[in-house]
């Protein structure tokens, strides 16, 4: 079985400019999370899905960031408009109760 | 704010040493996970454990969780290159939402 798919691997972009990361969650899986990673923060929670419907998002940062999962087996993270402070591996995972699965991550550069 | 702080925060040690990660938080977790993360790629759980006292071994590694379910230990016997990596730990709080500590990276010389 394919794990979580997350594209793009890697996105370089000017500053002001949309970006918009996706994520295809393991079939079958009934949660979805989106995390942030940087040296400085850490791994971050920023917002999670249970059945499509998203439960906490007190980790998004700012109004700047949206998610949304129109369906079980697609999410998006949108930044508009992106700042340079944005630059951080971006990770999606998904669970079954308590075991999540990450995927590899999408690598955003902001110039 | 539950926080989970982990120590050493980084960790050099020849190939056969045994070595000890702490993660500590003052608050009480339901369950607690670890992870390990290789560069490029994302966490992968290592094990999950839910009661107090709770001892569970995989392979070379060991993993206790405290008593008062707010901390954890990962003890890895005979290290092996192959064990280097960011080690996370993760503490549930919330209906299965983690929170994970800063993080111990461990390097592993042959």
């Amino acid at each position: 079985d394919a794990g979580v798919i997350q594209s793009p691997r890697h996105e370089v972009t000017e500053m002001g400019q949309e970006v918009t990361l996706r994520c295809k969650p393991i079939s079958g899986h009934n949660s979805l999370f989106w995390y942030r990673q940087t040296m400085m923060r850490g791994l971050e929670l920023l917002i999670y899905f249970n059945n499509n419907v998203p439960i906490d998002d007190s980790g998004m940062p700012e109004d700047r960031f949206s998610a949304k999962m129109p369906n079980a087996s697609f999410s998006t993270l949108k930044i508009q408009p992106s700042e340079p402070r944005d630059s951080a591996v971006y990770f999606c995972a998904s669970s079954m109760r308590y075991e999540q699965y990450f995927g590899p991550g999408t690598r955003l550069t902001v110039t | 704010t539950q926080l989970l702080e982990q120590s050493p925060q980084f960790l050099s040690i020849q190939e056969g040493e045994n070595l000890t990660v702490y993660c500590n938080s003052s608050s009480v977790f339901s369950s607690l996970q670890w992870y390990r993360q290789e560069p490029g790629e994302g966490p992968v759980l290592l094990v999950t454990v839910v009661t107090g006292g709770e001892v569970k071994k995989l392979k070379r590694l060991t993993f206790q969780f405290g008593d008062a379910r707010k901390d954890s230990s990962l003890h890895i016997t005979a290290a092996q290159p192959g064990d280097t990596g960011l080690y996370l730990c993760a503490g549930e709080g919330g209906t299965y939402k983690y929170i994970f500590g800063t993080g111990t990276r461990l390097k592993v010389l042959a």
